[in-house]
């Protein structure tokens, strides 16, 4: 069966960087897309980006952009996603999703567990 | 980036009521709407595809209707274990944009 594994809590100071990873297995890795959600304590899903595992090619929610890096080690099946400068307002519990494409419409189909980021001086 | 707006917020339900929620798009988006449940403490699970597909494993009370920029998840039967946050999610394009979510608490 399809799982993702996130690596555990985290907290950081305010300017630092964080790294989670999402390893995945129960499906050929480099098949589908790796998308990451953010979920700040009490607020909805917001989209972060998306990265190819077959081809390593990204794209990232404009808000994002020069701040965030998402890498994947195909050896390994695992999907990283780093945030540099951290603000308070980042704290949140990020989730890696595996895409899918159902009857032709691309869904969040596999959820990892989430990975609790605290941002906090 | 497409804006969806869900609607209610929140809602208070009992068991065994039908429930509705809409989800508005800013353009069109076909069919390609997705909506997730949420339970707290939990990752978000994939319950209607394409507007209207009912994912494997959810139960049949839970459905889905609409097209272009009007959307509608309807739970038919209401159930204990149905009390949870709902977010309906655009596939049309990126960014990958959710709903604020709709609350559906025990009355």
């Amino acid at each position: 069966q399809v799982q993702l594994v996130q690596s555990g809590g985290e907290v950081k100071k305010p300017g630092a960087s964080v790294k989670v990873s999402c390893k995945a297995s129960g499906y050929t890795f480099t098949t589908y897309g790796i998308s990451w959600v953010r979920q700040a304590p009490g607020q909805g899903l917001e989209w972060m980006g998306w990265i190819s595992a077959y081809y390593g090619s990204t794209n990232y929610a404009q808000n994002l952009q020069g701040r965030i890096t998402m890498t994947t080690d195909t050896s390994t099946s695992t999907a990283y996603m780093e945030l540099r400068s951290l603000r308070s307002d980042d704290t949140s519990v990020y989730y890696c999703v595996r895409e899918g494409e159902l009857s032709g419409s691309v869904v969040f189909q596999y959820w990892g567990q989430g990975t609790l980021v605290t941002v906090s001086s | 980036d497409i804006q969806m707006t869900q609607s209610p917020s929140s809602l208070s339900a009992s068991v065994g009521d039908r429930v509705t929620i809409t989800c508005r798009a800013g353009q069109s988006i076909s069919s390609h709407l997705n909506w997730y449940q949420q339970k707290p403490g939990k990752a978000p699970k994939l319950l209607i595809y394409a507007a209207s597909s009912l994912h494997s494993g959810v139960p049949s009370r839970f459905s889905g209707s609409g097209s272009g920029t009007d959307f509608t998840l309807t739970i038919s039967s209401l159930q204990p274990e149905d009390f949870a946050t709902y977010y309906c999610q655009q596939s049309y394009n990126s960014p990958r944009t959710f709903g604020q979510g709709t609350k559906v608490e025990i009355k």
